[in-house]
């Protein structure tokens, strides 16, 4: 199976700050990356797809990068709404895995 | 609207079986992939199954193969999930979630979630 580790696990910040998340998987997986938003008590919500492709709707603060098996998820300035826990995942190859999470919290 | 709603979550005993059921909604049901996702308590998201839109792939989780079996019926745009032999380790939030593509390749993202339906097992 593929593993996926996210850094930090939690992440300390003020509105309008400059963020990165970052995704390792334990072996190339192309860019076959998606990276998720969830807020408390909600389903997940997709932001990127094959590791770069902003979804539909997704403002255009958040932004993905990396291929092979470091990746990067970007938001550019801060906003209220933001404070959530991030999710990365592999859709390479089954079993499709995820992140353990990043929790991104008010400073 | 673009919808999935689960439904078919409880309390169940350990040993125990339960059915879980996704309705889709606002697009066409037959073209998708969908997925089961869920969620234990304080916990990270863990992927549990795959099945293609024709039902010509299925995949499943370690944790859950030989217990767990998904299911559709595109004629009904619904999705299922049949959970044998369920141990206190399958409590979770479970998620319904569809796979797109991007163009023709086969693998798939998931980018519309259900709101999900708990399930406890517990004696």
């Amino acid at each position: 199976d593929i593993q996926m580790t996210q850094s930090p696990s939690t992440l300390s910040a003020s509105v309008g700050d400059r963020v990165t998340i970052t995704c390792r998987a334990s072996q190339s997986i192309s860019n076959w990356l998606a990276w998720y938003q969830q807020k408390p008590g909600k389903a997940p919500k997709l932001l990127i797809y094959k590791a770069s492709s902003l979804e539909s709707g997704v403002p255009s603060r958040f932004s993905g990068s990396g291929s092979g098996t470091e990746f990067t998820l970007t938001i550019s300035s801060l906003q209220p709404d933001d404070f959530a826990t991030y999710y990365c995942q592999q859709y390479n190859s089954y079993p499709y895995t995820f992140g353990q999470g990043t929790e991104l919290e008010i400073k | 609207e673009v919808q999935l709603v689960e439904s078919g979550g409880g309390l169940v005993k350990p040993g125990g079986s339960l059915r879980l059921s996704c309705a889709a909604s606002g697009f066409t049901f037959s073209y998708y992939s969908m997925n089961w996702v869920r969620q234990a308590p304080g916990k990270g998201l863990e992927w549990v199954s795959f099945i293609r839109s024709s039902i010509s792939s299925i995949y499943y989780a370690d944790s859950v193969k030989g217990r767990f079996t998904i299911s559709r019926d595109n004629a009904k745009n619904s999705l299922y999930l049949q959970m044998n032999s369920l141990r206190a380790e399958d409590t979770a939030v479970y998620y319904c979630a569809r796979g797109s593509r991007d163009g023709t390749t086969y693998y798939y993202y998931m980018d519309v979630w259900g709101k999900g339906t708990t399930v406890t097992v517990s004696s």
